[in-house]
């Protein structure tokens, strides 16, 4: 049963700060690995998504990285801004298509 | 393009009652998911179709939940009678045909999703 963590559970960091946000699974197994992100009542937004032969992902201030072999995958934001603050979610995508979920790390960034 | 939408967004209800819940998928998308978070978890695979027919059903709960995909086009998740246990969030997801070619990732695009409170 794959098992997904999320370190830290909140994190909370001045403007400008770069922020790095960790996610391990138990089972290297998987199909890909997305990021979301989720604002106070309201649904999942893909952020990044990296398939299984990929090591990482860029998008504008985001970049992610997976390491398959080792169960591992971060997220950096550059240069935070007070819009990012938001609730992140590493989600795996294993081949029996069930994607895990972690229980998502809290971003609050102070201007 | 219109994205993953679902109604309602928000519905209360007394324990025993019937609720039902709807989500369209983007078109185009094959795949429909349903997941749900309760109070204080992690978001949890609910079922799976692939066009019209269940893929995967096993994180369903219990018999008091029915998923339907008529037409293999919208969705709807029916929860009768409900408990208290059954308050969270219920979330629609879709994708494509996971065929594995080069311009399908697989990724998933989520609905708002419907918030359940039972009393």
């Amino acid at each position: 049963k794959q098992e997904v963590t999320q370190i830290p559970a909140a994190l909370s960091v001045p403007e400008g700060e770069n922020l790095v946000l960790n996610c391990s699974f138990t089972d290297s197994a998987i199909y890909n690995l997305q990021w979301f992100r989720q604002d106070p009542g309201k649904g999942l937004t893909s952020l990044l998504l990296i398939q299984s032969s990929q090591r990482e992902q860029t998008s504008g201030r985001l970049n992610a990285s997976l390491d398959k072999s080792s169960g591992r995958s971060t997220l950096y934001i550059a240069a935070s801004q007070p819009g990012d603050s938001a609730t992140y979610l590493c989600a795996v995508f294993p081949n029996d298509y069930k994607l895990s979920f972690g229980a998502g790390t809290t971003v609050t960034v102070r201007a | 393009e219109a994205g993953v939408t679902q109604f309602p967004s928000h519905s209360v209800i007394e324990k025993g009652q019937t609720v039902t819940l709807r989500c369209d998928p983007i078109s185009g998308h094959d795949n429909l998911y349903w997941y749900r978070r309760v109070m204080g978890k992690e978001i949890k695979f609910l079922l799976h179709f692939v066009k019209e027919s269940k893929q995967d059903e096993s994180g369903m709960p219990n018999n008091r939940f029915l998923a339907e995909r008529t037409g293999g086009t919208y969705s709807t998740l029916k929860v009768q009678p409900a408990e208290l246990e059954d308050s969270g969030v219920y979330f629609c997801a879709s994708s494509q045909d996971l065929s594995g070619t080069s311009l399908n990732t697989g990724e998933l695009f989520f609905g708002e999703g419907s918030r359940l409170t039972v009393l």
